[in-house]
């Protein structure tokens, strides 16, 4: 069956632009995770929905990222005011059922910003 | 917090070679413990998980146990392929559902 999808696979952005990631998750799974993953590094935690509701977003580096998931399915994550620092690879994933379940990644999101 | 560390990579292997990749955790409580890959060009992909203390899981010839003694729960393969080139990330999802990821190991075998 399908995947996790994300779109764009690649975006570059001038320093100060807005930018705006696509997350679909897998069809009826529950919960939804972000992750940003810089180069030679593991994912790190950003955010994490059940359904429609932001349960915890501890990992958001600053009041510049937002995420949101208005019906429960699609999700998008927003960085306003990008900075270079923000260039890494933006990794979305699914869960059938609360966060203790395995997730499943899509292909990510590289970011680069100049 | 919790916390995976594991082998630093990348990791070079001849065809049929036996691989490890070690991974140790700090962690409160009983974290369930995993292993994904990621091959060139593709997402994370769930490579085999272990849920408690003794348990092995398995998958496509590979093989890791978890070790509370230790805090381990090191990769293994007895032959390596070269379809197995790939990136490997250990992880761990601890009581507060907070899922941690180690740096990542290249592993590159060749024919």
């Amino acid at each position: 069956g399908a995947g996790v999808s994300q779109s764009p696979r690649y975006k570059v952005a001038k320093r100060g632009q807005d930018v705006a990631l696509r997350c679909d998750p897998i069809s009826g799974h529950v919960s939804l995770f972000w992750y940003q993953q810089a180069l030679g590094q593991g994912p790190e935690f950003l955010t994490y929905f059940q359904n429609e509701a932001q349960l915890d977003k501890s990992g958001l580096p600053s009041d510049r990222f937002f995420a949101e998931r208005p019906e429960g399915s699609v999700s998008t994550l927003k960085i306003q005011r990008t900075q270079q620092e923000d260039s890494a690879v933006y990794l979305c994933a699914s869960s059938p059922r609360d966060r203790s379940y395995e997730q499943y990644f899509g292909p990510g999101t590289r970011l680069t910003v100049t | 917090g919790n916390s995976v560390t594991q082998m630093e990579g990348p990791v070079t292997l001849s065809e049929e070679a036996f691989l490890t990749i070690n991974c140790t955790y700090t962690a409160t409580g009983y974290p369930s413990l995993f292993w994904y890959v990621q091959y060139p060009g593709e997402g994370l992909q769930l490579l085999l998980k272990a849920t408690k203390a003794d348990d092995k899981g398995s998958n496509k010839g590979f093989e890791a146990t978890y070790r509370k003694e230790t805090t381990s729960f090191h990769l293994e393969k007895g032959s390596v392929q070269v379809s197995d080139s790939a990136v490997y990330f250990c992880a761990l999802n601890g009581n507060n559902n907070d899922m941690r990821f180690g740096a990542g190991t290249r592993l590159t075998v060749k024919p």
